[in-house]
């Protein structure tokens, strides 16, 4: 089965810039994640989708963040405008449903830099 | 506030010899507990569990313990392998319909030959 999709995998954008990830998770799987990993950190959440719904927002900087993920399959992550601090690797993961219990897969990440 | 510690950023062991990992949490909410293992330039990948109606897990190689009173557990790797030199993250959650992780920074694992 294939896993899940991320592109691209690297960016580099100037501070004030848009940009914008896409996640295409593995088939089947109801429960979509974004996470943001800053170097020497662990994976932060920022937005879980249950199908085409938000569960849980609460850590998304909703005034530079946004996310959507239409008909319930790809997702795509938007910051405008990016901030030095948003450098960071973006990680999609997707999982069969949302119970803890059910693994959580992991694409490769999007390593953006801020200059 | 950091709800999942791992206080050591790096551990230094020889093939074959026993790979101890600790975490640490602090929300007593917290009763499932995962370890995911991290290549560079991959995503992280799914390990092990355990929920806290156990006081360990074993799979294979893999072994984790917890210690509920101390808000503790560690992750044991025996024998290591020089393919297990990785960071490996301990995450947390309540389970409570629809839960998220918390992750800890991670410990790097390096295993020599």
């Amino acid at each position: 089965e294939a896993g899940v999709a991320q592109s691209p995998r690297y960016k580099i954008i100037e501070k004030r810039q848009s940009v914008a990830f896409w996640c295409n998770p593995i088939s089947g799987h109801a429960t979509l994640y974004w996470y943001q990993q800053i170097l020497g950190q662990g994976p932060k959440l920022l937005i879980q989708f249950q199908n085409n719904g938000v569960v849980d927002d609460s850590q998304l900087p909703k005034d530079r963040f946004s996310a959507e993920r239409l008909k319930g399959v790809d997702s795509t992550l938007k910051i405008q405008p990016a901030k030095l601090e948003d450098s960071a690797v973006y990680l999609c993961a997707s999982s069969r449903t949302g119970k803890t219990y059910n693994e959580q897969f992991f694409g490769p990440g999007t390593r953006l830099t801020v200059l | 506030d950091q709800q999942v510690k791992q206080n050591s950023p790096s551990l230094s062991v020889q093939e074959g010899r026993i790979s101890i990992l600790n975490c640490d949490y602090t929300n007593s909410m917290f009763d499932y507990f995962l370890w995911y293992k991290k290549y560079p330039a991959e995503g992280p990948t799914f390990l092990i569990s355990i929920s806290s109606i156990k006081d360990k897990n074993e799979d294979g190689r893999f072994t984790v313990f917890l210690n509920k009173s101390a808000k503790h557990l560690s992750l044991h790797i025996v024998p290591s392998q020089p393919g297990d030199s990785a960071v490996y993250f301990c995450a947390a959650s309540a389970d409570s319909g629809y839960s998220t992780l918390t992750f800890g920074k991670g410990t790097m694992l390096l295993v020599s030959p």
